[in-house]
């Protein structure tokens, strides 16, 4: 059973790009949820969908960032015109229904030059 | 708000001994815990959890103790080993058994000296 998988590992945008993160759940898991790591600091809770729907977004920036996770392929966190305050450690992590247990991805470091 | 807060940013232990990580909560509605360790460029690994139904939860080298009354929970890792070198997290989920987000600790750095 593979694990949460998240492409790409490291991603170099310029500043005013846009960035599209992608996380694929463990087989089962129809939760997934999206945090940041900022240098020197802990994971921050940024979103939380199930398919095709948003369940929680009060982690997420008003502006510039989204999620969705359709009901084919990946989840996607997108940031549009990217500045320097973005790069970051992007995880994502699963979880089957009903259980407190959320398995993480190995993450997309995020650089913004 | 810091919810969860771990307050040694660092812990340093000889390979063999106990190593001790601490974890404190200030929202008494938290009715779960769990561990993750971290390894640099890595995601989190899910170690061990515990209900408040509980006081205590042992899996193999690690025992998670969880003191109600004073909001603190610690980790124990007996005996340690230099490969349990990694930053280690606390967390709470923010409902019980309803999915949702976790509230993460600022994470302790654990170094095991051989």
């Amino acid at each position: 059973n593979a694990g949460v998988m998240q492409n790409p590992r490291h991603l170099v945008r310029r500043r005013g790009q846009e960035a599209r993160l992608r996380c694929s759940p463990m087989k089962g898991h129809s939760h997934v949820y999206w945090y940041r790591q900022l240098p020197e600091e802990g994971l921050k809770f940024m979103v939380y969908l199930q398919k095709e729907n948003i369940i929680d977004e009060s982690g997420m920036p008003k502006e510039r960032f989204s999620a969705e996770f359709p009901k084919e392929g990946p989840s996607i966190l997108r940031i549009q015109q990217v500045v320097r305050g973005d790069s970051a450690a992007y995880f994502c992590a699963s979880s089957p229904p009903g259980r407190n247990e959320q398995y993480f991805g190995p993450g997309t470091r995020l650089t913004v030059t | 708000d810091q919810q969860v807060k771990q307050n040694s940013p660092s812990l340093s232990v000889q390979e063999g001994r106990i190593s001790i990580l601490n974890c404190d909560y200030t929202n008494s509605m938290f009715d779960y815990f769990l561990w993750y360790k971290k390894y640099p460029a890595e995601g989190p690994t899910f170690l061990i959890s515990i209900s408040s139904i509980k006081d205590k939860n042992e899996d193999g080298r690690f025992t998670v103790f969880l003191n109600k009354s004073a909001k603190h929970l610690s980790l124990h890792i007996v005996p340690s080993q230099p490969g349990d070198s990694a930053v280690y997290f606390c967390a709470a989920p923010r409902s019980y058994n309803q999915g949702g987000k976790l509230i993460f600790g600022q994470g302790t750095e654990l170094s095991v000296k051989p």
